[in-house]
């Protein structure tokens, strides 16, 4: 079974400052893809950015970047610029392409900014 | 753009008592997933639907069941409710193009005296 890994529980970052977010997952599938999930106190789960696994470009959404590391099977996160609404904890997620697809969660990294 | 309505927001019930959680999907979205969140916990899946028919399942109690109507709506009835059913319950959606992402819905929050 695929599992993902996110092995700080809790980051801090001071405002305006770059943070960077760990993953790691295990698959033996070639075809896949993974996102970064933001869930903030309100607990909506917000989607962050996408990566699909065919892809060799890291993607990018603004402040959000991640380094996609397909042969280490890492996916990490960096946030730039870094902003008190960026305070919130970050599920990684894995889906296998085919199939239902049903998503994979880590255990999470709560993030906290400092002003 | 409209997205994904879960009602209720907030249910609380007591032991043994039975509980139905609705899920109005994206309109065009013929796909929806059911995950729950205990406290502190990551979202694990439960169960998902595409056009009506049941595509997966995970770890969910044979106390729940649920399904999708012909509206694409889905409902998750959990009975004989347990303290430790206590928890976020999120419905996604997703179109019909499997590349397409996930998208959720605010959560029910479920609490079980």
């Amino acid at each position: 079974a695929q599992t993902v890994t996110q092995s700080q529980p809790e980051m801090s970052v001071q405002e305006a400052e770059t943070v960077t977010l760990s993953c790691t997952y295990d698959t033996s599938e070639s075809d896949y893809y993974l996102f970064w999930y933001k869930q903030p106190p309100s607990r909506q789960m917000i989607l962050v950015i996408r990566q699909e696994a065919y892809k060799q470009q890291n993607a990018t959404e603004n402040r959000f970047s991640v380094n996609f590391q397909k042969a280490a099977k890492s996916f990490s996160l960096k946030i730039s610029d870094s902003q008190l609404g960026d305070a919130a904890m970050y599920f990684c997620a894995y889906i296998e392409v085919g199939g239902a697809q049903k998503l994979v969660f880590g255990q999470g990294t709560r993030l906290t900014i400092n002003p | 753009a409209a997205g994904v309505i879960q009602s209720p927001r907030h249910l609380i019930k007591e032991k043994r008592e039975t509980a139905t959680l609705k899920c109005y999907p994206i309109p065009r979205h013929d796909t929806v997933y059911w995950y729950q969140q205990g406290p502190g916990q990551d979202p694990q899946f439960l169960i998902s639907f595409y056009e009506k028919m049941q595509s997966d399942k995970g770890s969910i109690p044979d106390r729940f069941s649920a399904q999708q109507f012909s509206d694409y709506h889905s409902e998750l009835n959990m009975s004989s409710l347990e303290l430790g059913d206590s928890a976020l319950y999120f419905c996604a959606s997703r179109g019909t193009d499997p590349s397409e992402t996930q998208y959720f819905g605010p959560g029910t929050r479920l609490l079980v005296l």
